[in-house]
């Protein structure tokens, strides 16, 4: 257990419309990070947020976006999906961003866009 | 060229053999290297670091070569259990852990 929940953890969405993903980070932690894993693909970072402000973003567009919110909880939006948007979407949790502190990830949702 | 690249395995091994796992990453400048294990539908979860002196934990013996981009990782005497994904991770930035880079993974599967 790493102490990193996330929910939903299975839900299936239809093309165009909205979804958001949660996220409870590890006790203590302020810092959490979301990837974004297809199948047979390694996670591709989306982006990380760090202590409520967004602190890096990966190569994915606007219409993902996320919060996070005063207890280092964390959510995920992602407007207008597309069916490529079909994933396991990963919340990862660690203290501050530092180079070579452990990331704890939850179990993950899985997301089908159909 | 990918930033990170793995064997593209599947792996397929007796009990009791020792397999090796290769990994190439192109930014000279990266910073700290891991090694994750992915069991299928679940999180990726932290194998071990892998040092420029090179690290054993019990049976799994990472290694770095700085010189030539290449990350080893070492399995002996594999498991039933050891079956699974295993990625490569790579920090590009000093001082933070934001943008892991990820491997696609290598699949191993342990036969009895």
């Amino acid at each position: 257990e790493t102490g990193v929940t996330q929910s939903p953890t299975h839900l299936i969405k239809t093309r165009g419309q909205q979804v958001t993903l949660r996220c409870s980070s590890q006790s203590g932690h302020n810092t959490v990070s979301w990837y974004q894993q297809a199948l047979g693909q390694g996670p591709q970072f989306i982006f990380q947020y760090y202590r409520e402000e967004e602190n890096g973003r990966g190569n994915f567009p606007p219409r993902f976006s996320g919060l996070q919110f005063p207890n280092y909880s964390s959510e995920l939006n992602v407007n207008a999906l597309e069916l490529d948007d079909s994933a396991l979407y990963l919340c990862a949790s660690s203290l501050g961003g530092a180079s070579g502190n452990t990331i704890y990830f939850g179990e993950g949702s899985w997301l089908t866009v159909v | 060229r990918k930033e990170v690249e793995q064997d593209p395995g599947p792996f397929n091994v007796p009990e009791g053999a020792t397999v090796a796992f290769n990994c190439t990453y192109s930014n000279s400048a990266s910073q700290s290297f891991f090694w994750y294990r992915q069991d299928c539908r679940k999180e990726p979860k932290l194998l071990m670091s892998v040092y420029s002196s090179g690290n054993e934990d019990g049976r799994f013996t990472a290694q770095l070569n700085r010189a030539s981009q290449y990350i080893s990782l070492l399995i002996r005497d594999s498991k039933l259990s050891d079956s699974a994904t295993y990625l490569c991770v790579v920090n590009p930035h000093a001082g933070n852990n934001r943008k892991l880079i990820w491997g696609l993974g290598t699949s191993l599967a342990v036969n009895p």
